[in-house]
């Protein structure tokens, strides 16, 4: 099993360009969620999925999208990046419908925005 | 949204010595978690507290659900080199299972 997998592991981008962090669990998660990471302030909820077709919105969704057309995936796009979205972005998946069920995480990928 | 807050924001112990940590809420919780990240890596799970005043142990980790139900505390015993990382607590916002909030952290250094 490779658990959760996260790429890139590293990304630099420029103020207004888009891009699609990938993540992809082999556990068969209903549960699938992206945080993203600054320093002092722990893990933010960005968007979750309860399941294939079902996202919603986390506390900090401004700039970003999300889809989850399988179980196994769960893209999250930034339409037009920001330099305040540079930041460390972890995507985590876990059994269930429930955020308190063990979430396994990602590696992370490490985003600058210049 | 709701806030948790962790204290210490960071400590530097010795090998060996115990370690006390704590997380508040301005608002109840039903569901504490206490989660450790390594340097480098995404958080795991250390600890799940799903009751008022239930003591959990994990090894050498110990974590208390608060009587209040808007606090939990996390020691560690007998300190050791790889304890090193950052501790978050974190629970379910009010009103939904869906969506979780991370605490600040604690980041944890042990000198030998």
């Amino acid at each position: 099993n490779a658990g959760v997998t996260q790429t890139p592991k590293f990304q630099v981008l420029k103020t207004g360009q888009s891009m699609t962090l990938q993540c992809a669990q082999d556990m068969n998660h209903e549960y699938m969620s992206w945080y993203r990471q600054d320093p002092g302030m722990g893990l933010r909820l960005i968007h979750y999925s309860v399941g294939a077709g079902i996202t919603d919105q986390g506390e900090v969704p401004n700039g970003y999208n999300v889809s989850r057309s399988t179980t196994e995936d769960f893209p999250l796009r930034l339409l037009s990046a920001a330099p305040s979205q540079t930041s460390v972005y972890f995507c985590a998946s876990s059994w269930g419908q429930s955020s308190y069920n063990e979430q396994f995480f990602g590696p992370g990928t490490r985003l600058t925005v210049l | 949204g709701q806030q948790l807050n962790q204290s210490p924001q960071s400590m530097f112990i010795q090998e060996g010595e115990d370690v006390s940590m704590n997380c508040t809420s301005s608002s109840i919780f039903n569901t504490w978690l206490w989660y450790k990240q390594d340097p480098g890596e995404g958080p795991v799970l250390l600890i799940a507290l799903y009751k008022a005043g239930e003591l959990t142990s994990n090894g050498r980790l110990t974590a208390q659900f608060g009587i209040t139900r808007k606090d939990s505390f996390l020691n560690i015993s007998a300190s050791i080199p790889s304890d090193v990382g950052i501790y978050f607590c974190a629970g379910p916002s009010y009103g939904t299972a869906s969506k979780l909030t991370f605490g600040t952290g604690t980041r944890l250094q042990v000198t030998l």
